[in-house]
């Protein structure tokens, strides 16, 4: 799987959008991105994924730039329960085989 | 729908000694995969199960073993437990389709501490 770089952490302030960076410059044609997030001492959340497209959900929007080489996570009004770390992981189509790797994630601490 | 769940939530062990922490499926998932998560860190592969054979593993040694079960859930063991064992321990499911487009969820975790 592609490995991924993403910024340690940012800040945002409550009800601002939340515009999280992730690159992944080795992504290959049939890997798709997702988007976890963790809240303090919980399991990973899924969030949203994508192969070419953006997508959107109720949670968030991914934006995936036409050469696939990054990609950024949009929460569009932040509250003070999005705080959390956030990964970006790359994983490979085509197969049942689960594996996600984590890499370290941004801290997003949302401020009133 | 019942979500992921894990047992026990918290527990405590020695060096040397063996555990074995449980895992629940979501309903109508027939994958569950195993992660460690040491403080800081991010979440580490340790094996996969899909139909109760392991269909994947991450760099654990043989000491880490799991089972699945006809209903899908599963335990993951650890055998002669070390201070580095201490995490807390992910089991998430998913929908074994072939298709790289299942999300996986996650439970709460259990929390492993090696005195």
């Amino acid at each position: 799987d592609a490995k991924t770089t993403q910024p340690p952490s940012m800040d945002c302030a409550e009800g601002r959008a939340a515009n999280l960076p992730c690159n992944h410059s080795t992504i290959s044609g049939n890997e798709y991105v997702y988007w976890y997030r963790q809240i303090h001492s919980q399991g990973p959340q899924y969030i949203i994924h994508g192969l070419k497209n953006n997508e959107t959900n109720e949670m968030a929007s991914l934006i995936i730039t036409e050469d696939r080489k990054s990609s950024t996570l949009i929460l569009p009004h932040a509250t003070l329960r999005d705080t959390a770390v956030y990964y970006c992981i790359v994983r490979a189509g085509g197969t049942s085989y689960g594996k996600l790797t984590f890499g370290q994630g941004t801290i997003l601490t949302v401020h009133p | 729908e019942t979500g992921v769940t894990q047992s026990p939530t918290h527990l405590i062990k020695t060096r040397g000694q063996q555990v074995t922490l449980r895992c629940s499926s979501q309903s109508g998932h027939n994958t569950v995969s195993w992660y460690q998560q040491a403080l800081g860190q991010g979440p580490q592969f340790i094996f996969q199960y899909y139909r109760e054979e392991e269909n994947g593993r991450g760099n654990f040694p043989p000491r880490f073993s799991g089972l699945q079960f006809p209903n899908y859930s599963s335990e993951l063991n650890v055998n002669a437990l070390e201070l580095d064992d201490s995490a807390l321990y992910l089991c998430a499911s998913s929908l074994g389709t072939g298709l790289a487009n299942n999300e996986q969820f996650f439970g709460p975790g259990t929390r492993l501490t090696v005195l």
